[in-house]
């Protein structure tokens, strides 16, 4: 079974462009996180999907960000106009059951570099 | 004030040795702790995953999770050089949220 997936690997923009990340999530996980690390600070919470809902979206930074997941599979993750600040590692995560033992399953993340 | 801390490392140790790996955190309302490991270019991978106070073995690894102190450990018992990672903890509240609160991570050596 695929992992959850991830495109691009790697961004490299100036200031001011924008940008598209998106996740492709494990088959069948209605559950589909983001979230994002900035160097030398720990993994943060963006938001998260039930489907095609935005069940909690109170980790988005800012207005410049805008995520999407139309139809309730892939999901993508917009930035725009993207400023030097939003440099990191953007991790997206799937979950199959959001019970008590929910396991949230991570991609191998897409690396944003912002000049 | 961070909610979760956790001592960034690096931690370097011998093959064979016992690893200790601690977080401490400040919101009493978490109630599910994990210990996920990161491979260098790779995503976080679930290590181990405890509910409340207790202790979870699993092969080499051992969670353990002291509600009273706020303090969680994951213990490794003889360590091996495919161990050589960064190792998080992670922990959420029950309820409405399944957001994931992290520590920043250890770098952990195990030298051949």
């Amino acid at each position: 079974e695929a992992g959850v997936t991830q495109f691009p690997s790697h961004s490299v923009i100036e200031k001011g462009q924008t940008v598209t990340l998106r996740c492709d999530p494990i088959s069948g996980h209605d559950n589909l996180y983001w979230y994002r690390r900035v160097m030398g600070k720990e993994i943060k919470f963006l938001l998260h999907f039930v489907k095609e809902s935005k069940q909690d979206e109170s980790g988005m930074p800012n207005n410049r960000f805008l995520a999407e997941r139309t139809g309730g599979t892939y999901s993508t993750l917009k930035v725009q106009p993207a400023e030097l600040e939003d440099s990191g590692v953007y991790f997206c995560a799937s979950s199959q059951d959001p019970g008590s033992v929910e396991t949230q399953y991570f991609g191998p993340g897409t690396r944003l570099l912002v000049l | 004030q961070k909610e979760v801390e956790q001592d960034p490392g690096p931690l370097s140790v011998p093959e064979g040795a016992i690893v200790s790996l601690n977080c401490t955190y400040s919101n009493s309302a978490f109630q599910y702790f994990m210990w996920y490991r990161q491979y260098s270019r790779k995503g976080p991978e679930l290590l181990m995953y405890t509910y409340s106070s207790g202790n979870k073995e699993d092969g080499r690894f051992t969670a353990q999770v002291d509600k009273s102190s706020k303090y969680i450990s994951l213990f490794i018992r003889d360590s091996q050089p495919s161990d050589s990672a960064t190792y998080l903890c992670a922990m959420r509240r029950s309820g409405a949220t399944n957001k994931l609160i992290f520590g920043t991570g250890t770098l952990l050596a195990v030298q051949p």
